[in-house]
């Protein structure tokens, strides 16, 4: 069964410093890996796509790693601003349309 | 774009009561999905509909029944909600190409007293 795990649960950290949030997964038989952005009260918003052949993706100041054959996954964050403080999730998707979330890393960024 | 909608926003039911949420996308997506979130934990999967006419139970599917009335819609009911069933409930929607990437709704807040 998978199983997803985020590490640190909470982070503080100051404006402009660069970070990583960690993920790692149990089962590496996975077809994708998502990482979402979820403020407070709202719906996830998709952040970046990893597909199970890809090592890592970019967009802007995020940059996502996958390395499938030792379960883990990072989100890396340069020069961290306060509008990035939001709850990370991580998602592995895998096989018979199911997915599996992390618990998140909740991320406060302060200015 | 309206993407994922869901209603209603926020609800809150006494013990024993029934309600239907609802959940609509306008992406042509195949395959929709409800989760529901508790502090401290990940979404968990309740029900799941791969295409229109098929729906499949998730990690957590006791005390919800679903229906998946066409393409675009896709509703989840709580027949006689209990306390155990206060949580944030998403409605997603998957695309499907290779990238299978999720989409979510704005989220569903209920409240079993």
């Amino acid at each position: 069964k998978q199983e997803v795990t985020q590490i640190p649960a909470a982070l503080s950290v100051p404006e402009g410093e660069n970070l990583v949030l960690n993920c790692s997964f149990t089962d590496s038989a996975i077809y994708n890996l998502q990482w979402f952005r979820q403020d407070p009260g709202k719906g996830l918003t998709s952040l970046l796509l990893i597909q199970s052949s890809q090592r890592e993706q970019t967009s802007g100041r995020l940059n996502a790693s996958l390395d499938k054959s030792s379960g883990r996954s990072t989100l890396y964050i340069a020069a961290s601003q306060p509008g990035d403080s939001a709850t990370y999730l991580c998602a592995a998707g895998g096989g018979g349309f199911k997915t599996i979330f992390g618990a998140g890393t909740r991320l406060f960024v302060k200015a | 774009n309206a993407g994922v909608t869901q209603t209603p926003k926020f609800q809150v039911l006494k013990t024993g009561q029934s309600m239907t949420l609802q959940c609509a996308q306008d992406m042509n997506h195949n395959s929709m999905y409800w989760y529901r979130q508790d502090p401290g934990m990940g979404l968990r999967l309740i029900y799941y509909s791969a295409s229109e006419g098929t729906t499949d139970k998730g990690e957590v599917p006791n005390g919800y029944n679903v229906s998946r009335l066409n393409k675009r819609e896709f509703s989840l009911r709580l027949e006689s909600a209990a306390p155990s069933q206060t949580s944030v409930y998403f409605c997603a929607s998957r695309t499907a190409d290779t990238n299978y990437e999720q989409y979510f709704g704005p989220g569903t807040r209920l409240t079993v007293t």
